[in-house]
């Protein structure tokens, strides 16, 4: 079955420090992929998307990920983390494969110490 | 604020019974999803609709229904209640279901069956 996985399921960092959080998929195929983040309190909103490309792709916040096809990965990075980074964060994939659903990995918990 | 509001909060209810949860996508948006969201399951695809058809089909239980109405929202309907079923219930939508598009969540429904 297709399936995402987040090595990482809780992170904690110092503000300042350069974050990277994992994401592998299993579709074969062409992918559409997205990170979501869940500040505390708020909805799920994207962070940003990557189907086709440059495959370095940034988003908003100073977020970027890049897709790697041959590693079926797609791992967010950010340079410097901030305290008001500290949220959830969620990978997602849809691909033909999959008929087009968008399964989500189980989340990465992000703590960012002030 | 996503502009998808969902109905109600919160929901207590006991095993057996049955509920009905409510999704107002944007206004514009056409297509709807809805995604259970439990602690050992992560967040679950369960279905999509568009324009009041369904598209797509997740993990829905058949003892889960759900429709798109002609004014766009949606509900969902969960009956003969049981314990594993208390997760948090969240609506999505997008401008016209395509695969590349970004979802818009809403805030969820936590229903907590007892």
């Amino acid at each position: 079955a297709q399936s995402v996985s987040q090595h990482n399921h809780h992170v904690i960092l110092s503000e300042a420090a350069s974050l990277e959080l994992g994401c592998n998929y299993s579709y074969g195929g062409t992918v559409n992929l997205f990170w979501y983040v869940q500040y505390p309190g708020q909805h799920l909103q994207l962070l940003l998307k990557y189907f086709s490309g440059d495959p370095l792709v940034k988003g908003i916040k100073g977020f970027e990920a890049e897709f790697i096809k041959s590693k079926f990965s797609f791992n967010l990075r950010k340079p410097s983390v901030q305290w008001s980074d500290t949220a959830e964060y969620f990978c997602a994939v849809n691909a033909r494969a999959g008929g087009f659903k968008t399964i989500f990995g189980a989340g990465t918990r992000l703590f960012v110490k002030a | 604020d996503s502009g998808v509001t969902q109905t109600p909060k919160h929901l207590i209810t006991a095993t057996g019974q049955r509920v009905t949860l409510r999704c107002s996508p944007r206004s514009g948006d056409l297509s709807v999803y809805w995604y259970q969201q439990s602690l050992d399951q992560g967040l679950q695809f369960l279905i999509q609709y568009y324009n009041g058809e369904e598209r797509a089909k997740g993990n829905i239980l058949e003892r889960f229904s759900a429709q798109q109405f002609p004014d766009l929202h949606s509900e969902l309907n969960l009956s003969s209640l049981e314990l594993g079923d208390s997760a948090l219930y969240f609506c999505a939508s997008s401008a016209s279901g395509e695969p590349k598009e970004t979802q818009y969540f809403g805030p969820g429904t936590r229903l907590l069956v007892l």
